[in-house]
């Protein structure tokens, strides 16, 4: 059974660093693209970063491109997501999500962890 | 980027109606078109890839079609179940987007 747990979400100040983690298991973790969606409170959701098998592809949402760094570890079947210069509007659930095989849509879903940016 | 428009953003419904939900892109993404259901506090979960392939274990009152810029997820005869809010996402290029969403609720 596949599983995506995210973890590592909190209360954290603007312009403070968080880094959130996604353990994965039940499938073979390094060969598929990974991905973190997020949903602002009572938003819709927003594509935030993926990343290919072999980490050589890298994408990002204009709005954390420079602030952001998504990044895996193949051998702990880890995904994460370092967040720096977090903002008010980066307050959301971050949801961990598997790619299918071949395209970019997402077959599974983590439960999500809650980051709260506020002073 | 390509934009993603849902409409209706509400949908008042009863158990049993027939349900169609469309989702426009602002260009073309051929079929790379997939829809998700959210129930509150939970997960997305995955319904329709490439815009009308049925994902594993989703009943078979839900289809998709559609391709180019307009889609529509149809729900052939709502359950109590169903009621959730369904979003589309575009796939055909990067930055990846979804649409602002449909809630169906009960009328």
């Amino acid at each position: 059974e596949v599983q995506l747990v995210e973890s590592g979400g909190g209360l954290v100040q603007p312009g403070g660093s968080l880094r959130l983690s996604c353990a994965a298991s039940g499938f073979t973790f390094s060969h598929y693209w990974m991905t973190w969606v997020r949903q602002a409170p009572g938003k819709g959701l927003e594509w935030v970063a993926n990343i290919r098998q072999d980490e050589n592809e890298k994408y990002y949402v204009d709005s954390v491109k420079g602030r952001f760094t998504i990044s895996r570890d193949n051998a702990k079947n880890s995904l994460h997501l370092q967040m720096n210069s977090l903002r008010v509007e980066d307050t959301a659930v971050y949801y961990c999500a598997r790619d299918s095989q071949a395209y970019r849509y997402f077959e599974y879903w983590g439960r999500g962890t809650l980051v709260t940016v506020s002073s | 980027d390509i934009q993603m428009t849902q409409s209706p953003s509400t949908l008042s419904t009863s158990v049993g109606d027939r349900v169609t939900i469309t989702c426009r892109a602002s260009q073309s993404i051929s079929s790379w078109l997939a829809w998700y259901q959210q129930k509150e506090g939970k997960a997305p979960k995955l319904l329709i890839y490439k815009a009308s392939s049925l994902e594993s274990g989703v009943p078979p009152r839900f289809s998709g079609s559609g391709s180019g810029t307009e889609f529509t997820l149809s729900i052939s005869s709502l359950q109590p179940d169903d009621f959730a809010t369904y979003y589309c996402q575009q796939y055909n290029r990067s930055p990846l987007t979804f649409g602002g969403g449909t809630k169906v609720e009960i009328k």
